[in-house]
């Protein structure tokens, strides 16, 4: 157990809908990371929040948005769905928002858009 | 655009011999990598790290290289052992501009018993 927790562990929804992935970091971490990995792809880098404000943005579509709350949790909003949103989803914390930190991930979200 | 790149997919080795994975970047001003693994089901998690100040790290049968003009490092296992079957990714990062991970694609290791 990595002290991250994400959940929802598996979700199957259909184009067009809308899902919410949640993500509790490890203890005493105050940033948090969402990562898109498809197939055979390596992790796209999301988005980042430290200590409740946004550090630092990828890949994101539009469709997508997440947010950090005050106790430190982090929740990434999944728009207007596609196929190709198909992908699994990880949450990784770490202690500082930037410096050589190391991130801790958690076990992922498998999304399947049908 | 893939800044990182992780060109072998596969990489089989029988136990006790040496595992070689290689990483190449495109981004000079990367200076922080890291190697991490993953087993199905799990997450990655975190191997070994290099600052680009160093061209060698070491922790016990792990050893990360750097090779700066190049861009390139390379992580061996010395010797491999079954459970090191797993993927490995490689990540980079330019410190003075935060901390996004950039990840190569992976490299899935499986050592032969």
């Amino acid at each position: 157990d990595s002290g991250v927790t994400q959940t929802p562990k598996h979700l199957i929804t259909a184009t067009g809908q809308r899902v919410t992935l949640r993500c509790s970091p490890r203890s005493g971490d105050l940033s948090v990371y969402w990562y898109q990995q498809s197939l055979d792809q390596g992790l796209q880098f999301l988005i980042q929040y430290y200590n409740g404000e946004e550090r630092a943005k990828g890949n994101i579509l539009e469709r997508f948005s997440a947010q950090q709350f005050p106790d430190l949790h982090s929740e990434l909003n999944l728009s207007s769905l596609e196929l190709g949103d198909s992908a699994l989803y990880f949450c990784a914390s770490s202690v500082g928002g930037s410096g050589a930190n190391v991130l801790t991930f958690g076990a992922g979200s498998r999304l399947t858009v049908l | 655009d893939q800044q990182v790149k992780q060109n072998s997919p596969s990489l089989s080795v029988q136990e006790g011999r040496i595992s070689i994975l290689n990483c190449d970047y495109t981004n000079s001003m990367f200076d922080y990598f890291l190697w991490y693994k993953k087993y199905p089901a799990e997450g990655p998690t975190f191997l070994i790290s290099i600052s680009s100040i160093k061209d060698k790290n070491e922790d016990g049968r792990f050893t990360v290289f750097l090779n700066k003009s190049a861009k390139h490092l390379s992580l061996h296992i010395v010797p491999s052992q079954p459970g090191d079957s797993a993927v490995y990714f490689c990540a980079a990062s330019a410190l003075r501009t935060g901390n996004q991970f950039y990840f190569g694609t992976g490299t899935s290791l499986t050592v032969i018993p």
